[in-house]
């Protein structure tokens, strides 16, 4: 089961930030929180992932919360081509913890 | 970045026969590839663990008959849909492990259509 929440939908003007919040309310002290985007018709791509601190790299930042339980990933200028669906995962490390389960996910539409 | 590639990148067959797709890690070493399968407007489900030199490990629910998974090199993982049936059209996903790092890195999916 997946162990994350996520709204099914979002909408952004594009140049804006696109804010992409994700509950994960039952994560373990040694689970990392992962994010991975999926274009139509496309594998998935990895954003970014963290454990505890926040995490930015060239495509988003990650904002976790002091006690864990939420994130939110933060396109800083959402353009057409952020349009996917974006999956907030929680996944251990090494062994059976390293599958990826994939919930519902957020759609993001940026708009012109 | 890692690179997993997938061959077919498509492939429709007529119901009954088999159909392989293969997946490669380009340029890391994988010991542990998935696999997913993913319907319109839905999910990805993840159906089979797949690990080097051993047999898959499949989820609740899947088939292993008919999903055969071979994982014969630290480079390539191979689905095979036996005896296909339309229901079994699907946009098939792969992803590789990197070795050195832990981290996971998706193909860019087979779509089956099963006609």
């Amino acid at each position: 089961d997946a162990k994350t929440t996520q709204p099914p939908s979002m909408d952004c003007a594009e140049g804006r930030a696109a804010n992409l919040p994700c509950n994960h309310s039952t994560i373990s002290g040694n689970e990392y929180v992962y994010w991975y985007r999926q274009i139509h018709s496309q594998g998935p791509q990895y954003i970014i992932h963290g454990l505890k601190n926040n995490e930015t790299n060239e495509m988003a930042s990650l904002i976790i919360t002091e006690d864990r339980k939420s994130s939110t990933l933060i396109l800083p200028h959402a353009t057409l081509r952020d349009t996917a669906v974006y999956y907030c995962i929680v996944r251990g490390y090494g062994g059976a913890t390293n599958k990826l389960i994939f919930g519902t996910g957020t759609l993001l539409a940026v708009q012109p | 970045g890692a690179v997993v590639s997938q061959h077919p990148s498509w492939v429709i067959c007529k119901s009954g026969t088999s159909v392989k797709i293969e997946c490669r890690s380009l340029d890391f070493q994988a010991t542990t590839m998935f696999w997913y399968r993913q319907f319109p407007k839905q999910s990805l489900m993840l159906m089979a663990t797949s690990n080097e030199g051993s047999k898959a490990t499949y989820e609740q629910g899947v088939e292993k008959d008919k999903f055969l998974i071979n994982h014969a090199s630290l480079t390539l993982s191979t689905l095979t849909v036996t005896s296909a049936h339309p229901e079994d059209s699907s946009f098939y996903i792969c992803s590789a492990i990197s070795s050195g790092n832990n981290e996971q890195f998706f193909g860019p999916g087979t779509r089956l259509t099963v006609l």
